[in-house]
């Protein structure tokens, strides 16, 4: 496999459930990212982990939990979320020393019911 | 702090016909620039970027942009586009040294009209 890669693609959980968005990439990248994309509004950086550290929390809300276990892997833990956490969540990784681009996932769509 | 604007939320264009697409941005240290496109229910896909040197930025499908330092301006032009061209256009920066993290801007629906 190349690039980066989320997994699922679709999601649909209640508000009371605990579920985890997987993101692997395969480009050798240092950095990886954790993106929301709502409808009618800016993408909107959540966190950053650049060599396994967090290095960037856009104040989100603690019922979402990143975990980057290697710079290979990023996950995003959810629970008791709310329907307007409802959005398409994108992963992205970059070589943090270059800053040059960044590389996408596909998303996964994320249902809160 | 960065910050990204696109005015233009819609642009409809025939095809065939020549399309420009604007980006202005606001920064106050050195920035890259970048413009990616996004297809129905996919991720974010890199069209071009500029890092430094020529101002005038050639990417793939044809699109080009240019830089213009004193307008903070990075509009993506095509001379004839294609149906399978819409699609929505993302401009974006980042810092060119610090903490890395890209700023986007809100995004403009391209609609190819046969």
């Amino acid at each position: 496999e190349t690039g980066v890669t989320q997994t699922p693609r679709h999601l649909v959980m209640g508000m009371t459930n605990k579920k985890s968005l997987k993101c692997e990439q395969h480009l050798g990248h240092n950095a990886m990212y954790w993106y929301k994309q709502s409808a009618k509004k800016p993408l909107e950086l959540m966190f950053v982990y650049s060599l396994e550290e967090r290095v960037e929390n856009n104040s989100v809300p603690s019922r979402f939990s990143p975990e980057c276990p290697n710079s290979s892997h990023l996950f995003l833990h959810l629970h008791t979320l709310q329907p307007e956490d409802s959005a398409l969540y994108l992963c992205a990784s970059s070589q943090a020393d270059r800053n040059t681009e960044a590389f996408f996932g596909q998303g996964t769509r994320l249902t809160v019911v | 702090a960065q910050s990204v604007t696109q005015l233009d939320s819609q642009v409809p264009v025939f095809e065939e016909a020549p399309v420009e697409l604007r980006c202005n941005y606001s920064s106050s240290v050195s920035v890259y620039l970048f413009w990616y496109v996004q297809y129905p229910n996919q991720g974010l896909q890199l069209l071009l970027k500029y890092l430094s040197g020529s101002t005038l930025v050639k990417g793939i499908n044809g699109f080009e942009a240019e830089f213009n330092k004193s307008q903070t301006s990075f509009h993506l032009r095509k001379p004839s586009v294609h149906i399978s061209d819409t699609a929505e256009y993302f401009c974006a920066v980042s810092r060119t040294s610090g903490t890395y993290k890209y700023i986007f801007g809100t995004g403009t629906r391209l609609k190819v009209l046969a």
